[in-house]
């Protein structure tokens, strides 16, 4: 079965520094998704970045980035210049067409101070 | 925005009520899913449909829970004889964003907050 672990229930980052958020995850599958969401305090899911397995290079998306490291099953999201609207919790997930479902982890609630 | 729109925001019951939510996806004949996530955890699928198929149930979505999608549009997810425990937020999502075609990702709504008393 696949699981998905993030082992920083908590994080916080200065405004305009670089945080980097860890998510590990176990599949014997080789074709998954890979994503991070970002949940804001009493809002929406919202996606912030997709990556598929296939693809050797890390997604970017303006200040988020991933290192997608395949072997290890390490996929950590890197948020820079952050900004007091990147306050949320952040849920790493996996995906594969054989579970047909997403499968999140425990989540890191990340507070930006001014 | 997602185009995935969920009535009620939130709902309050006490023990033993039933209770329904509804989801409405912007696109049809696509994949819609429900999780239900409780406080300060991930969230944890429970079923999905294809159109209007159910074709996966969780183990945690007990004999009172049911759902459906009706000619593959919005769906309903009712819970009967209400517990304490069912307390959570319900989300719903699809996998067909407001413009473009079906992917591999989801897309979630606002969800609906439960509140059993």
């Amino acid at each position: 079965a696949q699981t998905v672990t993030q082992s920083q229930p908590e994080m916080s980052v200065q405004e305009a520094e670089t945080v980097t958020l860890s998510c590990t995850y176990d599949t014997s599958e080789n074709n998954y998704y890979l994503f991070w969401y970002k949940q804001p305090p009493s809002r929406q899911m919202i996606l912030v970045i997709r990556q598929e397995a296939y693809k050797q290079q890390n997604a970017t998306e303006n200040r988020f980035s991933v290192n997608f490291q395949k072997a290890a099953k390490s996929f950590s999201l890197k948020i820079s210049d952050s900004q007091l609207g990147d306050t949320a919790m952040y849920f790493c997930a996996f995906y594969s067409s054989n579970t047909g479902k997403l499968i999140f982890g425990q989540g890191t609630t990340l507070q930006v101070k001014p | 925005d997602t185009g995935v729109s969920q009535n009620p925001r939130h709902k309050i019951t006490k023990r033993g009520q039933n209770v329904t939510f509804r989801c409405d996806p912007i696109s049809e004949h696509n994949r819609l899913y429900w999780y239900r996530q409780t406080l300060g955890q991930g969230p944890e699928f429970l079923t999905y449909f294809q159109n209007e198929a159910q074709l996966e149930k969780s183990r945690l979505l007990s004999d009172r829970f049911s759902a459906e999608r009706p000619k593959g549009s919005f769906s309903t997810l009712e819970i009967q004889r209400t517990e304490q425990g069912d307390s959570a937020m319900y989300l719903c999502a699809t996998d067909t964003p407001p413009s473009g075609d079906r992917t591999d990702t989801q897309y979630f709504g606002p969800g609906t907050r439960l509140t059993v008393l």
